[in-house]
């Protein structure tokens, strides 16, 4: 079945670095893939998504390109700030071969350091 | 500007309990679902809806019932509470089932079963 593998956290980072986290797939089709973003003590909210292959996601300075060929949808951002300090889901859906569900990936820790 | 409102926050339940987590959403959105956050392993979706009157189960909804008696309601009971059912729970909505669509989530409720 279709499945979201993230890199492990916590990724623990200086101000004003750069941010990559990993985010590979598995799916049959052609799904869709999102980022959403998770900050302590809230739900989660959609950071960015990307609907077919070489699409480019952003938003708040994140960027995320869909990676066919890899099967990739890594989230970079190019110098972080404290507040982006937040837990990261990546997420896919095969549309009517999933039955329109979200397949999510176990999260991703971030920790920003002043 | 209420978005999806969950109820309550925190919950302790002894073995063998049942309580209903609330949740209501103001957009006159279609599509609402549950899932359950736990540790290392991302969201599972439990029961959704794409409309009043209709439910149906998601990947974990054994010991969970759901109902949908207007559109903007979605409760969670749990039947006979266990300790596996500790977990975050995440209520979300969007526009339609279609996944594209982004999910609005509530802030969750965190339930510990002793």
């Amino acid at each position: 079945g279709d499945s979201v593998t993230q890199m492990e956290g916590p990724v623990t980072l200086s101000e004003e670095a750069f941010l990559t986290i990993n985010c590979t797939y598995t799916a049959t089709g052609y799904p869709s893939l999102f980022w959403y973003v998770q900050y302590p003590g809230e739900g989660l909210q959609l950071l960015l998504k990307a609907t077919k292959a070489d699409d480019k996601g952003s938003n708040k300075g994140f960027e995320a390109t869909y990676r066919k060929e890899t099967t990739s949808f890594h989230l970079e951002k190019g110098s972080v700030q404290v507040s982006d300090s937040a837990v990261y889901f990546c997420a896919l859906s095969s549309g009517v071969d999933s039955n329109y569900q979200l397949i999510w990936g176990a999260g991703t820790k971030l920790i920003i350091k002043p | 500007n209420a978005g999806v409102t969950q109820t309550p926050k925190f919950q302790v339940l002894k073995t063998g309990q049942s309580m209903t987590l609330q949740c209501a959403q103001d957009m006159n959105h279609e599509y609402m679902s549950w899932y359950r956050q736990d540790p290392g392993m991302g969201l599972r979706l439990i029961h959704y809806s794409v409309g009043a009157g209709i439910t149906d189960q998601g990947e974990v909804p054994n010991g969970y019932n759901v109902s949908r008696s207007t559109t903007e309601d979605f409760p969670l009971r749990l039947l006979s509470a266990a300790p596996s059912q500790t977990s975050v729970y995440f209520c979300a909505s969007s526009y339609n089932r279609d996944s594209n669509q982004p999910q609005h989530f509530g802030d969750g409720t965190r339930l510990s079963i002793l």
